[in-house]
């Protein structure tokens, strides 16, 4: 069956812009993260969506990144004022179920370059 | 909050020799553990993880890990490698309790196979 997919694959804007990325998960899915990983260092979780709803954001690393999942299945992380410091690969997971046991399974990642 | 290390940056092994992978752990508990292995462009792939009961679990690719309480540590490791392992490799832990939360990462360890 068909894995996570994240659309693009490579953006690149200027500084000050504003980005969606976008993350299909696996169907049936009922868990959906999204994780950021700078060059040379491992994934950075950002947020944590069951369902429709955010049961945890605190990896946000401030109010310029906001993610949301309306009908349960497809989420979009939203970057506004990107900064440089704001690129990196960002990666979307999916799982089933509401267990932190239940294995999750990547996508192929977004990269952003802000210039 | 948990944490994992993962000391060694960069490992160089030859091809058929013996692997040894080092993860430390920092949690108030028994944590969800995981090993994940990223392919250049490929997405991240679990190659094993543990969550109770026997402490050697066995995961894809002939590569196996061992849980260790006293030692918080979480090693991975595989008897033969081949050049197809050349890749990084990542240790997470899952908190326990509660839902499926996100997880956090190690630094990764890039693993490097000499002919």
């Amino acid at each position: 069956g068909a894995g996570v997919s994240q659309t693009p694959s490579n953006k690149v804007t200027e500084k000050g812009k504003y980005v969606e990325l976008r993350c299909d998960p696996i169907s049936g899915h009922t868990a959906l993260y999204w994780y950021r990983q700078s060059l040379g260092q491992g994934p950075e979780f950002l947020i944590y969506f069951q369902g429709t709803g955010a049961a945890d954001d605190s990896g946000l690393p401030n109010d310029r990144f906001f993610a949301v999942r309306p009908e349960g299945s497809v989420s979009t992380l939203k970057i506004q004022r990107t900064e440089r410091g704001d690129s990196a690969v960002y990666l979307c997971a999916s799982s089933f179920g509401t267990s932190g046991a239940n294995e999750q399974f990547f996508g192929p990642g977004t990269r952003l370059t802000v210039l | 909050a948990q944490s994992v290390t993962q000391p060694d940056i960069h490992i160089t092994v030859s091809e058929g020799a013996s692997l040894e992978l080092r993860c430390n752990y920092s949690y108030g508990a028994t944590p969800y553990l995981f090993w994940y292995v990223q392919s250049p462009g490929q997405g991240l792939q679990l190659l094993l993880k543990y969550f109770s009961g026997d402490t050697l679990v066995q995961g894809i690719k002939g590569f196996e890990a061992e849980f260790k309480r006293s030692q918080s540590s979480f090693n991975l490791r595989k008897p033969s490698v081949h050049w197809s392992d050349a890749a990084e490799y990542f240790c997470a832990v899952g908190a326990r309790g509660g839902g499926a939360d996100g997880l956090t990462f190690g630094k990764g360890t890039h693993l490097i196979i000499q002919p």
